[in-house]
């Protein structure tokens, strides 16, 4: 059952272009979304959250967009760097328990 | 801060052969604890979680059994290895009840079974 999904598996910007993950959700009950980033072979290392009582959170060149009726939410980055290059993780905690993981979009910035 | 080790980084076994992997935690006391496996080209799959000592939650059926002997010990194990097994093998701790950075992870260990 998986109730976190990241449909896109890739997605490839321009260096100083605007980069959009996206990650869907089927669970209302969840209640904190996060954003989380993986190197190979290191382990995911977190970057923005955005609590489910808010639309949107910022943090730099990073944005997190939260639409509850549709049951998505969105990481911006702008502008993206190469050092952005990694994959891409949304995740989503019920009432405190355990986290859900979406399959993860590997994004590519190419200088 | 919190930091996580795992124990070893990469590990080559044969099917059929056991598994001890191995993850203690730093910095935190009473921390829930979490493993995780992203296998080839797939996401996080949450195997199992601990609320404390000798509190085990299993989230998916499988040959893999998982123990907390102590407060920030959390062993991975097998008795009989098999082929789907391999992937990459994540620790996590959340720090308390009301952690909305989420999880801090260890740095993996790539297990492949032959």
């Amino acid at each position: 059952d998986q109730q976190v999904k990241q449909n896109s598996p890739s997605l490839s910007v321009q260096e100083g272009r605007i980069s959009i993950l996206n990650c869907d959700y089927t669970n209302s009950m969840f209640d904190y979304f996060l954003w989380y980033k993986k190197y190979p072979a290191e382990g995911p290392t977190f970057l923005i959250s955005i609590s489910s009582i808010k639309d949107k959170n910022e943090d730099g060149r990073f944005t997190v967009f939260l639409n509850k009726s549709a049951k998505h939410l969105s990481l911006h980055i702008v502008p993206s760097q190469p050092g952005d290059s990694a994959v891409y993780f949304c995740a989503a905690l019920y009432n405190n328990n355990d986290m859900r993981f979406g399959a993860g979009t590997r994004l590519t910035v190419k200088p | 801060s919190q930091t996580i080790h795992q124990w070893p980084a990469t590990l080559v076994q044969p099917v059929g052969s056991p598994l001890s992997l191995e993850c203690t935690v730093e910095g935190t006391s009473n921390p829930n604890l979490y493993w995780y496996r992203q296998a080839a080209g797939r996401g996080l799959q949450l195997l199992f979680y601990s609320v404390g000592i000798g509190q085990i939650s299993s989230e998916v059926p499988q040959n893999l059994s998982a123990s907390r002997p102590q407060d920030r010990q959390f062993i991975l194990s097998s008795k009989k290895l098999l082929l789907s097994d391999s992937g990459f093998y994540l620790c996590a701790a959340r720090l308390g009840a009301l952690s909305y950075y989420g999880y801090t992870f260890g740095s993996g260990t790539r297990l492949t079974v032959v």
